[in-house]
């Protein structure tokens, strides 16, 4: 079954820091997606990529950065890791218009 | 950019009573607004979706409704269940694009 993977699943780093979170999807979809989830906040648009070699920032990317070398995965780097981004971040892809199959999600602390 | 307003936030009924959480959106070129349920601790997913050229679409005990002149659309849980107890978010495309914008999410608590 197709499916979309996150690592790690929880990570504790330090203030300055790079982190790396993994996604990939097996769904051979196009678009791809990075969201924070926060209390409060809701889900936010970190950043996203319609196909290889596209990557496009979204209202809260300010701090992070992508790469889409393939169709399958879309890693989100923390240059520099600070204590806001502490969060839930998940990772998500679609077709097109339609139905944004998630991960499960990556938790990460910055102490 | 889009913006999508969700009301309420927290939303406590009694098992069998019906749950409305209701959203607005800005941006008149959205096209496509699902709605999506996160249990604690799980990643969201998609529980139903409708597509502007659609005024209503129903799924067993969950039916969504869409007003393009007003700019809101609205999910209606009838006959709770204590199973959904959860996180529920509603969201829009942003224009033509195929990215979403997300609701801050409303909490339903359904008391056995």
């Amino acid at each position: 079954d197709a499916e979309i993977t996150q690592s790690p699943r929880h990570k504790i780093t330090e203030t300055g820091r790079q982190v790396t979170l993994a996604c990939h999807q097996t769904w051979n979809h196009n678009n791809m997606f990075w969201y924070r989830q926060d209390l409060g906040h809701g889900l936010r648009l970190i950043h996203y990529s319609y196909g290889v070699q596209d990557t496009n920032k979204g209202e809260v990317s300010d701090g992070y950065s992508v790469s889409r070398s393939n169709t399958e995965d879309l890693p989100l780097t923390l240059e520099s890791a600070a204590s806001s981004q502490t969060s839930v971040y998940f990772c998500a892809s679609s077709g097109g218009v339609g139905e944004l199959f998630f991960g499960e999600g990556s938790r990460l602390t910055v102490l | 950019g889009e913006n999508v307003e969700q009301h309420p936030s927290t939303l406590s009924v009694q098992e069998g009573d019906s749950a409305v959480i209701k959203c607005t959106y800005s941006d008149s070129a959205s096209n496509y607004f699902p709605w999506y349920k996160q249990e604690l601790g799980k990643r969201p997913q998609l529980i139903i979706d409708i597509r502007s050229n659609v005024g209503e679409k129903k799924d067993q005990r969950i039916a969504v409704t869409l007003n393009k002149t007003a700019k809101h659309f609205s999910l209606h849980i009838t006959e709770t269940q204590p199973e959904d107890s959860a996180v529920y978010f509603c969201a829009a495309t942003q224009g033509g694009s195929e990215k979403l914008v997300f609701g801050k999410g409303t909490k339903l608590t359904v008391n056995p």
